[in-house]
């Protein structure tokens, strides 16, 4: 069974633009999370999404925004970027939920804001 | 919201001695707690998790323990091999509805 996917895997961008990122879930799981990885915060939960519809969202500006797609797909956009912004951003699939369910990530891209 | 605390944040064992991370929560009515590995460009993997109906769940040369009563729970890993140097990250949550909290991870490095 193919693992989670995401693309691009690096990714640099400068101040201002916007970037959006792709995850392709493993086949079957219908729950797609993302995650900020930093060296200072750890990772930090963006939000969860189930059968296209947001289910919770973590603590992050509304620039950070997602959307599902109706096979599971997901992709994650960040507007007006931030020198802050950079990070690695993982995506993780399960089969019904972030909660109590494990969790299989992707590799992750590593966004660099310049 | 829940906050889980771990340490330490490095840790460096001989290989075939033992390794411990702790970690703790604030949020009294999470009842998952997995632990994952992450390797050098790869993302978290699970390597073993319980619920809080149990004290202590052991998968060969990994276990872990946990106290809802002081809300902190541990990963012990015995034998320790070369290939068990990666991050470690604790975790909390509730079972149904609410994210994974992660803690800020242990680096553990395992020297032949």
């Amino acid at each position: 069974k193919a693992g989670v996917t995401q693309t691009p895997r690096y990714l640099i961008k400068t101040r201002g633009q916007q970037v959006t990122l792709s995850c392709s879930p493993i086949s079957g799981h219908r729950s797609v999370s993302w995650y900020q990885q930093t060296p200072g915060q750890g990772l930090q939960f963006l939000f969860e999404y189930f059968s296209e519809t947001q289910r919770n969202k973590g603590n992050f500006p509304g620039r950070f925004s997602g959307r599902q797609f109706s096979n599971s797909r997901s992709e994650m956009n960040v507007s007006t970027l931030e020198l802050g912004d950079s990070a690695l951003y993982l995506c993780a699939s399960s089969l019904a939920g972030v909660s109590g369910n494990e969790q299989f990530f992707g590799p992750g891209t590593r966004l660099t804001v310049l | 919201g829940e906050n889980v605390e771990q340490h330490p944040s490095t840790l460096s064992v001989q290989e075939g001695d033992s390794a411990v991370i702790k970690c703790t929560y604030s949020d009294s009515a999470s009842n998952y707690f997995p632990w994952y590995k992450q390797e050098l460009g790869k993302g978290p993997q699970l390597i073993i998790d319980i619920r809080s109906n149990v004290g202590e769940k052991k998968d060969q040369r990994i276990a872990v323990t946990l106290n809802k009563t002081a809300k902190h729970f541990s990963l012990h890993i015995t034998e320790t091999q070369p290939e068990d140097s990666a991050v470690y990250f604790c975790a909390a949550s509730r079972l149904s509805g609410y994210a994974l909290n992660f803690g800020k991870g242990t680096s553990l490095l395992v020297t032949p």
